[in-house]
């Protein structure tokens, strides 16, 4: 059982270029969530999904982009990189019932340059 | 929308026993959920309170007041490896999500 995974561990990325965080979870959980947290400060939702086939904004959506075609994966797609999307993003899974335990993967180090 | 506010830095010596205060304004509310990060770490939960009143996990306890939307999370004995940033949570269930709202995080520094 290796609850949420997510790939890469680190990256850096040039102004204006693309990429696909991967995020993975084992724990046949409905709910999904993918966070950045920036340096000294805490969490900031950007989407959420509660099943297969539907997502939703969070708090800071723009710049971003989220599919949910399984229950196990839930990809992070970042379009024309920008330096303010610097930060470390965080994939976590919940139990529908339980949703104030979240599990969080080991997060996805990225720089914009 | 929901804000949270807690200290940003608290400093206590191993074995002593240290509070992390919380108070949140929230349009709707759900319940208070507690997180522990250590530096370059992913988040781990701790603790959860729906309702009034202490709820007690080992050497970690979390107390809520609804009427006052104040909440505390306790360390006791305090160690070494507590050093760590501890997150309060208030828990949103509006639109079915079950989404996290979460401050800004408190640093704990536990010294010899």
């Amino acid at each position: 059982n290796a609850g949420v995974t997510q790939t890469p561990k680190f990256r850096i990325l040039k102004i204006g270029q693309s990429m696909t965080l991967q995020c993975t979870q084992d724990m046949n959980h409905n709910y999904m969530y993918w966070y950045r947290q920036d340096p000294g400060m805490g969490l900031k939702l950007i989407y959420y999904s509660v099943g297969a086939g539907i997502t939703d904004k969070g708090e800071v959506p723009n710049g971003y982009n989220v599919s949910r075609s399984t229950t196990e994966d839930f990809p992070l797609r970042l379009e024309l990189a920008a330096p303010s999307q610097t930060s470390v993003y965080f994939c976590a899974s919940s139990d529908g019932l339980a949703g104030y335990e979240q599990y969080f993967g080991p997060g996805t180090r990225l720089t914009v340059t | 929308g929901q804000s949270l506010e807690q200290p940003s830095e608290v400093t206590a010596v191993e074995g002593a026993i240290v509070q992390i205060n919380c108070t949140y304004q929230t349009s709707g509310f759900y319940g208070l959920s507690w997180y522990q990060q250590h530096d370059g770490g992913a988040p781990t939960f701790l603790s959860y309170n729906a309702l009034d009143g202490l709820e007690e996990t080992g050497r970690f306890s979390s107390f809520l007041s609804r009427s006052d939307s104040y909440g505390y999370l306790l360390l006791q004995e305090l160690q070494m490896k507590d050093s760590a940033s501890y997150f309060c949570a208030v828990r949103d269930g509006k639109g079915g999500g079950n989404k996290l709202t979460f401050g800004t995080g408190t640093q704990l520094k536990v010294e010899l």
